[in-house]
């Protein structure tokens, strides 16, 4: 079984600061690990994704996450924050070969002037 | 750029009553997904689709839900007799394939609301 826990349902940063969004997770399997945002009025995007390969992973929008086994960690982060990454991201989880997606309760981030 | 899209983007119905959310899927895409995120809580899995038949689906998939793709481009979700604990936003989502395992484009959702 595996799960996500994101620390904080709402983080606020200063445009130009450094956002960081905390997401530890649980598996009994090596997992791949997603990040996805939700815009207002929108689907769920994925941001970026690890998958065994390179630990830190690279997204889109400037974002990129490091995969920690030791810490069961997978956190998000983008050196400076701008007006437009204001929305709710989601970390989420699934089994190698599975396509059964556990997310977290997500993490609804707004970005002051 | 190819999208998920869903219809209708909110429904409201009254309990008992049978429901059908209809998303037509991205064109090439193979594996064919159902989620719901009740209000506040965490976005669920409900169910996975491929070639035709369920390949997953979870706890709250019960008897009440099916799914079904009656033609080459629409995705189903029916609910035959809703509860008030069906009202939530359902997802509708697409793969590629095997290899594209977890990255998953979203529809804009559906929002029941059950009275």
């Amino acid at each position: 079984a595996q799960s996500v826990t994101q620390l904080g349902s709402h983080v606020s940063v200063s445009e130009g600061a450094l956002v960081l969004l905390r997401c530890n997770y649980s598996s009994s399997v090596p997992p791949y690990l997603f990040w996805y945002v939700q815009y207002p009025n929108q689907g769920l995007q994925l941001l970026l994704k690890y998958t065994s390969a390179a630990t830190l992973v690279k997204g889109i929008n400037g974002f990129e996450a490091e995969f920690k086994k030791s810490e069961t960690s997978f956190h998000l982060t983008k050196p400076s924050a701008h007006m437009s990454d204001a929305a709710e991201y989601f970390c989420a989880v699934t089994p190698a070969g599975s396509y059964q997606l556990t997310f977290g309760k997500g993490t609804k981030l707004s970005v002051i002037p | 750029e190819p999208e998920v899209t869903q219809t209708p983007s909110h429904q409201v119905t009254q309990m008992g009553q049978e429901v059908i959310l209809r998303c037509v899927p991205i064109s090439n895409h193979l594996y064919f997904y159902w989620y719901r995120q009740i209000l506040g809580q965490k976005v669920e899995f409900l169910v996975s689709f491929y070639n035709n038949e369920i390949s997953e689906k979870s706890e709250i998939f019960d008897d009440q839900f099916s799914v079904e793709r009656p033609d080459g481009s629409n995705f189903t979700l029916k609910i035959r007799s809703t509860k008030l604990e069906d009202s939530a936003m359902y997802f509708c989502a697409s793969s590629a394939g095997r290899g594209q395992a977890g990255e998953l484009f979203f529809g804009e959702g559906s929002r029941l609301t059950v009275l």
